[in-house]
């Protein structure tokens, strides 16, 4: 398997632009996590899913930010409009039930100007 | 309120000596601890986990360390290798499926 595959690696935008990050979890897992990293904030958890369905979207820190899973193979997190102190790095990662393993995708670098 | 907490942002030790990163954590309903390490640019990858019913867990050059009273665990590397200089995140999760990371410690192994 090719991992938690995360596009794009890179993303450069203006404030007010909608971003979206999308994410390919591991062929059969069933969670999906999405996690945001910052100097000041650490790697802070936005929201997860079990089974394409979202469990605990307490960490989306507000309105402006979305997430969707639409099957089990793709889920996007969604920005719109964005904000200078949006800008970090996104990670993914998935997991199976009854395990607590989480394998995360390389991160895509977003920066708002 | 933060529940899981790594006091020491970065810990430098010498080539083939033992390195020791500590994390706290606050909430007793926890399952299961791990620690991921993560190099620049890449995401966090598993390293060692230990379940709270154990107090000791060892995979060749790395035990992990709980102390359930002191709501305590630790990562010891021996020998440490230059290899190993990362950014390690201890992490807590419970059956729900859901993690809290620490913030990071970044370990430097000098040659």
């Amino acid at each position: 398997d090719a991992g938690v595959i995360q596009s794009p690696r890179h993303e450069v935008t203006e404030m007010g632009q909608e971003v979206t990050l999308r994410c390919k979890p591991i062929s059969g897992h069933d969670y999906l996590f999405w996690y945001r990293q910052t100097m000041m904030r650490g790697l802070e958890l936005l929201i997860y899913f079990n089974n394409n369905v979202p469990i605990d979207d307490s960490g989306m820190p507000e309105d402006r930010f979305s997430a969707k899973m639409p099957n089990a193979s793709f889920s996007t997190l969604k920005i719109q409009p964005s904000e200078p102190r949006d800008s970090a790095v996104y990670f993914c990662a998935s997991s199976l039930w009854g395990t607590e393993t989480q394998y995360f995708g390389p991160g895509t670098r977003l920066l708002v100007l | 309120d933060q529940q899981v907490k790594q006091n020491s942002p970065s810990l430098s030790v010498q080539e083939g000596r033992i390195s020791i990163l500590n994390c706290d954590y606050t909430n007793s309903m926890f399952d299961y601890f791990l620690w991921y390490k993560k190099y620049p640019a890449e995401g966090p990858t598993f390293l060692i986990s230990i379940s709270s019913i154990k107090d000791k867990n060892e995979d060749g050059r790395f035990t992990v360390f709980l102390n359930k009273s002191a709501k305590h665990l630790s990562l010891h590397i021996v020998p440490s290798q230059p290899g190993d200089s990362a950014v390690y995140f201890c992490a807590a999760c419970t059956n729900a499926g859901k993690s809290t990371f620490g913030d990071g410690t970044t370990l430097t192994v000098k040659p």
